[in-house]
């Protein structure tokens, strides 16, 4: 199975930051890497598909690039609402997911 | 607009099946692949497996071959999870999740909380 590991694990920032979250995988993915935002008790929401494609809907603010084994996601401008959990998911052999990065209020 | 709708919260003792259903509605229901995922308390999204609507072909990940069966009712618009041999551990939240043109979840459902206790 293909591992995917997120860093950090959580991150504590402040309105108005510019967050970058990265996911790695254990072989090269090509750019099967999609990422979703899950707030709690709540199902995921997709954010990025194809590794750097916005899904309909989501604020131009959210961004995604690397392909092969590097991945990142960048919140160009935090707002409120973007206080989340964010995770990486590949499907280019099955599906697995990243451990998940919390991002916090600082 | 495409919604995903599952069934309520479940208790089961361990051995127990659980069947777990999602309807969808506002597309056409054989057109997209449906998939299951599974998130326990405080851990990562866990990847059940998934159905060719259409076909009813299914692929399961191999943590879950043998206890997992996902079927569809085409003319109810709706997929379901069977989960038999329950144990603690499958103590979770379940979502169908609607496939994308790329192999992402584009649409999920509200989530099933699945509670296995004696």
């Amino acid at each position: 199975d293909i591992q995917m590991t997120q860093s950090p694990s959580s991150l504590s920032a402040s309105v108005g930051d510019r967050v970058t979250i990265t996911c790695r995988a254990s072989q090269s993915i090509s750019s099967f890497l999609n990422w979703y935002q899950q707030k709690s008790g709540k199902a995921p929401k997709l954010l990025i598909y194809a590794a750097s494609s916005l899904q309909s809907g989501v604020p131009s603010r959210f961004s995604g690039s690397g392909s092969g084994t590097d991945f990142t996601l960048t919140i160009s401008s935090l707002q409120p609402e973007d206080f989340a959990t964010y995770y990486c998911q590949q499907s280019y052999s099955n599906y697995t997911f990243g451990q998940g990065t919390k991002l916090e209020i600082k | 607009q495409v919604h995903l709708v599952q069934s309520g919260a479940e208790v089961k003792k361990p051995g127990a099946s659980v069947k777990v259903s999602c309807k969808a509605s506002g597309y056409t229901f054989s057109t997209y692949a449906m998939h299951w995922v599974r998130q326990a308390p405080g851990q990562r999204l866990e990847w059940m497996g998934w159905i060719n609507t259409d076909n009813g072909n299914t692929k399961y990940s191999q943590k879950f071959q043998g206890r997992v069966t996902i079927t569809r009712d085409t003319s109810a618009s709706t997929a379901y999870m069977e989960l038999s041999s329950l144990r603690s551990e499958d103590t979770a939240v379940y979502y169908c999740a609607r496939e994308g043109a790329w192999l992402h979840f584009e649409y999920w459902g509200q989530g099933t909380l699945v509670t296995v206790s004696s």
